[in-house]
């Protein structure tokens, strides 16, 4: 059972078009993290969330955590070729020790 | 800050051999070390914990005799895939998670590609 969905799995969108990836998960998180993976690459810390509701803003990306802390999604504005990657949500449910990650959504923007 | 650093960063080796990648925290100390595989258009896959004097804990599936992790100090870990075969071929990246830190984040490596002959 994966305990964070993201979606869509693949996204290849133009230059300049906006886009929004969401998480899920029926788990409640006391946090959770996106990331942004380039091939060859490891994960780059983009953002953590911890409380519900909370939007945070990183130039023209837009994070933000669900009421009930059990979903996020990412909003990219006005998308450039340098966004393409991997993006990854990841956070530790309630009584887990371990980071769980999402199933990834991959971006292509072409320019 | 939070420069977690990986060595190799690929390397290519025949079936049969051993292969022992390192992760070093270099600004920070760091008691819990993580080992991930990735697979190609995967998500990361937790492989084990590491954890500064004591015993790794390892995930369901994953062979503790296979893939040694020793945590010998507060800014290294490494991870040893002995007899390597050519399924073992993979991403492998490591994180560690920064003692003290605001909301215990994960900082990860560049990764290590093992290519096994």
């Amino acid at each position: 059972t994966q305990l964070l969905e993201q979606s869509p799995q693949f996204l290849s969108i133009q230059e300049g078009e906006n886009l929004t990836v969401y998480c899920n998960s029926s788990s409640v998180f006391s946090s959770l993290q996106w990331y942004r993976q380039e091939p060859g690459e490891g994960p780059v810390l983009l953002v953590t969330v911890v409380t519900g509701g909370e939007v945070k803003k990183l130039k023209r990306l837009t994070f933000q955590f669900g009421d009930a802390r059990k979903d996020s999604s990412l909003h990219i504005t006005a998308a450039q070729p340098g966004d393409t990657g991997l993006y990854l949500c990841a956070g530790r449910p309630r009584g887990f020790q371990k980071l769980v990650f999402g199933t990834g959504t991959r971006l292509l923007v072409s320019p | 800050g939070a420069v977690v650093s990986q060595h190799p960063s690929w390397v290519i080796c025949k079936s049969g051999t051993s292969v022992k990648i390192e992760c070093r925290s270099l600004d920070f100390q760091a008691t819990t070390m993580f080992w991930y595989r990735q697979f190609p258009k995967q998500s990361l896959m937790l492989m084990a914990t590491s954890n500064e004097g004591s015993k790794a804990t390892y995930e369901q599936g994953v062979e503790k005799d296979k893939f040694l992790i020793n945590h010998a100090s507060l800014t290294l870990s490494t991870l040893t895939v002995t007899s390597a075969h050519p399924e073992d071929s993979s991403f492998y990246i490591c994180s560690a998670r920064e003692e003290g830190g605001t909301y215990n984040e994960q900082f990860f490596g560049p990764g290590t590609r093992l290519t096994v002959l």
